[in-house]
């Protein structure tokens, strides 16, 4: 089956580095979605990426969707304490019951 | 416009009891998916439904669990005889399409002693 995997599963930086996380997936996907979880929460959705070398922007988040649609990536600039969390990448392929699956997340502390 | 919405929000079962959880789903969506999420862990997607019916349950345990939908109310995951592994968060989204994001509700921590 479709494998969603997102290594590590936890890292730490001091507040105002950046920061950058990978999801890769086993098979093509038709979209991959970004979801933050914070401690205790809920998972958010974040953004979807559905074209083919997609970038988009949310204030210092940049989220990029692979030339291959089998990877992303997650960029944060110049980290904060609000960003601590667990970020999860889900991705989609196409298909008449398509269904998100799920990376394990990378959790993300921040140190002030 | 209300989110998605769970009930309980915290659940304390013996083993062998049933547990019974319920999701309101988005206003105008008709897509619900269920998810598990053990500590530490990421989320294991368990059934998708919409309106009274099942569409994908690949990843719910044959055993004990069952999930419905019906035309009128929220959806309800049940869990018959449950046993100490069924401890965890379970959290429901809904989303308007298939394909769309998925809002999720703020789970229900299933404690079972």
């Amino acid at each position: 089956g479709q494998q969603v995997m997102q290594i590590p599963q936890y890292q730490h930086v001091q507040e105002g580095e950046d920061f950058t996380t990978y999801c890769n997936s086993s098979t093509t996907l038709s979209n991959i979605q970004w979801y933050k979880q914070r401690p205790g929460g809920h998972p958010v959705f974040l953004i979807q990426l559905v074209k083919s070398g997609e970038v988009k922007k949310q204030k210092r988040l940049t989220f990029q969707f692979g030339e291959a649609k089998k990877n992303s990536s997650l960029h944060i600039t110049a980290t904060q304490t609000t960003d601590v969390g667990t970020y999860f990448c889900a991705g989609e392929t196409a298909g008449a019951n398509s269904k998100l699956t799920f990376g394990k997340g990378i959790t993300l502390s921040v140190r002030p | 416009n209300a989110g998605v919405m769970q009930n309980p929000r915290h659940l304390v079962r013996r083993r062998g009891q049933e547990a019974r959880l319920r999701c309101s789903p988005m206003k105008g969506h008709s897509h619900v998916y269920w998810y598990r999420q053990l500590p530490e862990e990421g989320l294991k997607f368990m059934v998708y439904l919409q309106k009274e019916n099942i569409i994908d349950e690949s990843g719910m345990p044959k055993e004990r669990f069952s999930a419905e939908f019906p035309k009128e109310g929220p959806s309800i995951l049940r869990i018959q005889q449950v046993v100490r592994g069924d401890s965890a968060a379970y959290f429901c989204a809904s989303s308007s399409l298939v394909a769309y994001e998925q809002y999720f509700g703020p789970g229900t921590r299933l404690t079972v002693t």
